[in-house]
């Protein structure tokens, strides 16, 4: 069984950094590309980044380009958020999802529980 | 890609029909797929690639369209499927989604 645990939110002040985490399971890790959906408290989805499978490729939102870097440990089947200059606007809650097929990027059918960031002073 | 969905919200009965429509600003050929979101939770695949059935999903989901217009059709509501539903395109990166339908009991 496929299994996404994030942890890592909190409360930061504006222009802080936050690193989030998500431990995966149940699947070959190093094959499926991994990605980031967040959602602001009342509104709707929206894509954040996504890694390859071998970690060689990575694409960001124009929104967090240049502050928020995605990463991925083989060892320990982690994925990762590191979110630096963080704004008001980036509260939200993170999913980190997984695709349903080795050959997908963004057909998300696996979605952790989430991690609540909230930005503010 | 800009994806819009109609209505915003709507209300309906327990065994209604219900169409949520969603409209893309460039065609994204079948690279369309629909979510379900109830509340507190994460979202949920219900179609992938226009219209096929993700495994476990209830036959009663149907999706259809091409190019830049797409609906999903619940065929008859029942009550756990009262929920906010988004369509995503995974045509061109960024993957964009649809602001969501909110389905409401009447």
């Amino acid at each position: 069984e496929v299994q996404l645990l994030e942890s890592g939110g909190g409360l930061v002040q504006p222009g802080g950094s936050l690193s989030l985490s998500c431990a995966a399971s149940g699947f070959s890790f190093s094959s499926y590309v991994m990605s980031w959906v967040r959602q602001a408290p009342g509104r709707g989805l929206e894509w954040v980044s996504s890694t390859s499978g071998t970690g060689s490729s990575s694409y960001y939102a124009d929104s967090v380009k240049g502050r928020f870097t995605i990463s991925r440990e083989y060892s320990s089947n982690t994925l990762f958020l590191q979110m630096n200059s963080l704004r008001a606007e980036d509260t939200a809650v993170y999913y980190c999802v997984k695709p349903g097929a080795s050959t997908s990027w963004y057909v998300f059918d696996s979605w952790g529980q989430g991690t609540l960031v909230t930005v503010s002073s | 890609i800009q994806m819009t969905q109609s209505p915003s919200s709507l209300s309906a009965s327990v065994g209604d029909r219900v169409t949520i429509t969603c409209r893309a600003s460039q065609s994204v050929t079948k690279y369309l797929n629909w979510y379900q979101q109830t509340p507190g939770k994460a979202p949920n695949l219900l179609i992938y690639a226009a219209s096929s059935l993700q495994s476990g999903v209830p036959s009663r989901f149907s999706g259809s369209g091409s190019g830049t217009d797409f609906t999903l059709t619940i065929s008859s509501l029942q009550l756990e499927d009262f929920a906010t539903y988004y369509c995503q395109q995974t045509y061109i990166t960024p993957p964009t989604f649809g602001q969501g339908t909110k389905v409401e009991i009447k």
